[in-house]
């Protein structure tokens, strides 16, 4: 059973569209992050979330962080193809350890021009 | 500045054969990680290091899998010997510490058992 599930699994959208992404766990985090991941390359973090209810942006992307710690969700403004990619959460200190990153199931975007 | 080498970038194999991984993390990072990503369970932390020792080795899949860290620069991970199964995309991961800090991946191994 995955600690953090990603709803919707799989995104298809055109240029100028904007979605929201969740992740969503029954565990408290201590904070929470969002990483990109493209082809060939590994996971490049986009935020870091700490405090309940806290909503941080990052140009056209705003994510948020639920007033339990315990769910988060990204959303996009205005699609663009280079948003194109996998959407990761990430949380920590699910169980008082803070050294661990507990990865999302991801959310597959995939942005048309 | 280079970021997180991993090498090789792809490897394929038999079943049966030993592979290693190699990764060397950023410099002056304290802390690596090594993850495994797949279709089905997503990206699983297998073992971490502090100061080059390994504090969390739990997500170890089977007694097949070692890791070492001889010196700050340099991790391996070896499987002997390999199975289909343990075909995925291995990733090693470095920050300057533990809790809180930023983790910095690099680009990945391919491994692909046949």
């Amino acid at each position: 059973t995955q600690l953090l599930e990603q709803s919707p699994q799989f995104l298809s959208i055109q240029e100028g569209e904007n979605l929201t992404v969740y992740c969503n766990s029954s565990s408290v985090f201590s904070s929470l992050q969002w990483y990109r991941q493209e082809p060939g390359e590994g996971p490049v973090l986009l935020v870091t979330v700490v405090t309940g209810g806290e909503v941080k942006k990052l140009k056209r992307l705003t994510f948020q962080f639920g007033d339990a710690r315990k769910d988060s969700s990204l959303h996009i403004t205005a699609a663009q193809p280079g948003d194109t990619g996998l959407y990761l959460c990430a949380g920590r200190g699910p169980s008082g350890n803070t050294d661990k990153l507990i990865f999302g199931t991801g959310t597959r975007l995939q942005v048309f021009p | 500045d280079a970021g997180v080498i991993q090498s090789p970038r792809h490897e394929v194999t038999e079943m049966g054969q030993e592979v290693t991984l190699r990764c060397k993390p950023i410099s002056g990072h304290n802390s690596l990680f090594w993850y495994r990503q797949t279709m089905m369970r997503g990206l699983e932390l297998l073992i971490y290091f502090n100061n080059n020792v390994p504090i969390d080795d739990s997500g170890m899949p089977e007694d097949r899998f070692s890791a070492k860290m001889p010196n700050a620069s340099f991790s391996t991970l070896k499987i002997q010997p390999s199975e289909p199964r343990d075909s995925a995309v291995y990733f090693c991961a470095s920050s300057e510490g533990l809790a809180g800090h930023t983790q910095y991946f690099g680009p990945g191994t391919r491994l692909t058992v046949l």
